[in-house]
C-alpha cells in the first residue's frame, strides 16, 4: 500500500515529558511535512524537508525538533512538552520541494500534554 | 503578510443547492491556491487547486472563482450533496517559498438533506 504512515496514532503525556513521533511515505515523494493542528482546526506548517534537508523552518518553540534519515521518513521530537503543544501533528509528503505539488497527509498523531 | 481568511466560519444549506466559500489573502506573490477539504475523524485531502494564469477551475460540481485584482477567491459547490459535508480549507503559496502552504482558518460546511 503507498501511502504517508504515523506513529503512534494516540499518545497521552505530562508535562516535561519528551516525545517523539514517526513519519514514513511510500509514495516515493522527496519532500515531507509537519503540521500542527489545534483545537480549532488550525493547520499550521512547522517544518518541511527534501531530501533530508531542512527547507522550511517555522518559528516554533526551540523544544520542537525534526530529524530526517532519508527521503521517506521524517520524525519529530518534543522535549519537555507544554500543554499548549496538546494538537493533532500531521506529517505530509509531495512531489517536488517546490510550489504547485499536491501534498498528501497522513493519519495524524493525536498528542494529549495533561 | 502571509495570511489567508476564509468566510463563513460555518455554512449550512439544503441538498441540491449551491454552496458558496469565500477566501481572501494580502501576499500578492501567492501564485498557487488549492482547496483541501477534511472529513470528520480524517486528514486534509487535496479537493482543486488554481493558478494566477486563469480565474477559473472547473471540477465536475467544483469550481473556483479568483479575483486577482481583488486577492479573493471562492469555491462553488454546485448540486450540494450529505457527502459533501465537511471543513474545507483555502490554501496558498508563493513559488519563491519551497512549497511552503498557508491555510485559512476553514469553513465547516453542512448540507441538510
Amino acid at each position: 500500500e503507498t501511502a504517508v504512515f504515523q506513529t503512534p496514532n494516540y499518545h497521552v503525556t505530562q508535562v516535561g515529558n519528551e516525545v517523539s513521533f514517526n513519519c514514513k511515505q511510500t509514495l516515493g515523494h522527496d519532500t515531507m511535512y509537519w503540521y500542527k493542528q489545534d483545537s480549532k482546526k488550525l493547520l499550521k506548517i512547522m517544518f518541511s524537508y527534501n531530501n533530508k534537508q531542512l527547507i522550511v523552518n517555522e518559528t516554533v518553540p526551540r523544544r520542537f525538533s525534526p530529524q530526517s534519515s532519508d527521503k521517506a521518513h521524517l520524525n519529530l521530537r518534543i522535549k519537555s512538552v507544554e500543554p499548549e503543544d496538546s494538537a493533532v501533528y500531521l506529517c505530509a509528503s509531495s512531489v517536488g520541494g517546490g510550489n504547485y505539488a499536491e501534498q498528501f497527509f497522513g493519519p495524524g498523531t493525536r498528542l494529549t500534554v495533561l | 503578510q502571509q495570511q489567508v481568511r476564509q468566510s463563513p466560519q460555518s455554512l449550512t444549506v439544503w441538498e441540491g443547492e449551491t454552496a458558496i466559500l469565500n477566501c481572501s489573502y494580502e501576499d500578492s506573490t501567492f501564485d498557487y491556491f488549492p482547496w483541501y477539504w477534511q472529513f470528520p475523524r480524517e486528514s486534509p485531502a487535496l479537493l482543486i487547486a488554481i493558478r494566477p494564469v486563469s480565474n477559473k477551475k472547473e471540477d465536475g460540481r467544483f469550481t473556483i472563482f479568483f479575483n486577482k485584482r481583488e486577492k479573493k477567491l471562492s469555491l462553488h459547490i454546485t448540486d450540494s450533496q450529505p457527502g459533501d459535508s465537511a471543513t474545507y480549507f483555502c490554501a496558498a503559496s508563493a513559488s519563491y517559498n519551497q512549497g511552503k502552504l498557508i491555510f485559512g482558518q476553514g469553513t465547516k460546511l453542512s448540507i441538510k438533506p
